[in-house]
């Protein structure tokens, strides 16, 4: 299987503060995704992102595909965005499984 | 976009019983979906994918006979976690991708059922 590691695993901010969670994979792929598992359980699809960059408000996410390697970055953190912040990544088929990596806890303080 | 939804959110059973977890595509077709078990404070770990009119490929370790999937339509795959025990409790999580061809979709996920066994 596909072997990704996530960085770093455990992050504590302040509110207002920017940071950058890393993703790194072992092999090519053709889906990656990056997730917020909020403190229900729930895992909210934030992009869709297997090359290039993207952005969605305070979100944005950079897939350097051919270096095996994904950015995503939170800019003036909120304390609403704690959780855990996963990274996925697929290959081959439609039919293909995603391989998600240990995911980054993040604590965002008031 | 495309929603899962999956039922229940939560339950809480006893040793010996069985329990049925239902997983649903809303507004999409989905001829495969996957189901993953999450331990607490770790990773998700495919248990095995579902396929519509056959049978479930399960991943290296997981007891088949006792996570039984069904995938009866193209919108519904059912997890039946059977004789339930203690160390079946865990959080199962189902996801499905909409569309039949590579790019442009991801994965969508359910809100997951938290399982305790009594």
């Amino acid at each position: 299987g596909i072997q990704v590691e996530q960085s770093p695993p455990d992050l504590i901010l302040q509110e207002g503060a920017n940071s950058t969670l890393r993703c790194n994979f072992s092999d090519s792929v053709n889906n990656l995704q990056w997730f917020h598992q909020n403190p229900w359980g729930q895992l909210i699809n934030l992009f869709y992102i297997p090359s290039g960059t993207k952005q969605n408000g305070r979100l944005s996410a950079t897939t350097v595909a051919t270096e095996r390697y994904s950015l995503l970055y939170i800019s003036s953190s909120q304390t609403t965005d704690s959780g855990v912040y996963f990274c996925a990544v697929g290959r081959g088929s439609t039919l293909g499984r995603l391989y998600f990596g240990r995911g980054t806890q993040l604590t965002v303080w008031p | 976009g495309a929603v899962v939804s999956q039922h229940p959110s939560r339950v809480i059973c006893k040793s010996g019983t069985s329990v049925k977890i239902e997983c649903r595509s809303l507004d999409f077709q989905a001829t495969t979906m996957f189901w993953y078990r999450q331990f607490p404070k770790q990773s998700l770990m495919l248990m095995a994918t579902s396929n519509e009119g056959s049978k479930a490929t399960y991943e290296q370790g997981v007891e088949k006979d006792k996570f039984l999937i069904n995938h009866a339509s193209l919108t519904l795959s059912t997890l039946t976690v059977t004789s339930a025990h203690p160390e079946d409790s865990s959080f199962y999580i189902c996801s499905a991708r909409e569309g039949g061809s590579p790019g442009g979709y991801g994965y969508t996920f359910g809100s997951g059922t938290r399982l305790t066994v009594v």
